[in-house]
């Protein structure tokens, strides 16, 4: 089975610009979760999207923000690019609603904001 | 507030010994929680999970304990390899993982020949 995919692996944007990633989920997962990786805050959680609906929200500005088709691919973007917004994004996929899901991840996308 | 916490940035064991990743949490909400090895420059992959209705669960060389009482987690490694080095993360969550995982800051396993 085919793991979680992230495009494009690596980005280069300068500051004010707008950036879009995507992620498909394995095969037969509904739910897609964003986190970023920076090496001051470690790992932070972004949005969860199932069924084309975000579930929920980690404490970012409203610069960011996401989507989910009906194919549950997931698409996320970063408006006004900031420098502070170079890091790696992350995506991934569990299974089922309502069960405790074991998350399963992408490699990432390198984001460098100059 | 940090709600999940590896103390330990690093850690150095011998090839063959055992490793032990000790990860703490404040929320008595999380009821499910997981570790994660990450490489540089690539996504983490899942090692192992706990469902706080457990306090124990084995997996080939990894054994993950917890001790809801205390708020802890520890990560066993029997016996460690050199393939093993890597940042481990502990991770929890709670209500079906909706709310995403929290995760630790991470400890870098180093192992040595």
């Amino acid at each position: 089975k085919a793991g979680v995919t992230q495009t494009p692996r690596y980005l280069i944007k300068t500051r004010g610009q707008q950036v879009t990633l995507s992620c498909s989920p394995i095969s037969g997962h509904r739910s897609v979760s964003w986190y970023q990786q920076t090496p001051g805050q470690g790992l932070q959680f972004l949005f969860e999207y199932f069924s084309e609906t975000q579930r929920n929200k980690g404490n970012f500005p409203g610069r960011f923000s996401g989507r989910q088709f009906s194919n549950s691919r997931s698409e996320m973007n970063v408006s006004t690019l900031e420098l502070g917004d170079s890091a790696l994004y992350l995506c991934a996929s569990g299974g089922l609603a309502g069960e405790t899901d074991t998350q399963y991840f992408g490699p990432g996308t390198r984001l460098t904001v100059l | 507030d940090q709600q999940v916490k590896q103390n330990s940035p690093s850690l150095s064991v011998q090839e063959g010994r055992i490793s032990i990743l000790n990860c703490d949490y404040t929320n008595s909400m999380f009821d499910y929680f997981l570790w994660y090895k990450k490489y540089p420059a690539e996504g983490p992959t899942f090692l192992i999970s706990i469902s706080s209705i457990k306090d124990k669960n084995e997996d080939g060389r990894f054994t993950v304990f917890l001790n809801k009482s205390a708020k802890h987690l520890s990560l066993h490694i029997v016996p460690s390899q050199p393939g093993d080095s890597a940042v481990y993360f502990c991770a929890a969550t709670f209500g079906g993982g909706a709310d995403g995982l929290t995760f630790g800051k991470g400890t870098h396993l180093i192992i040595q020949p």
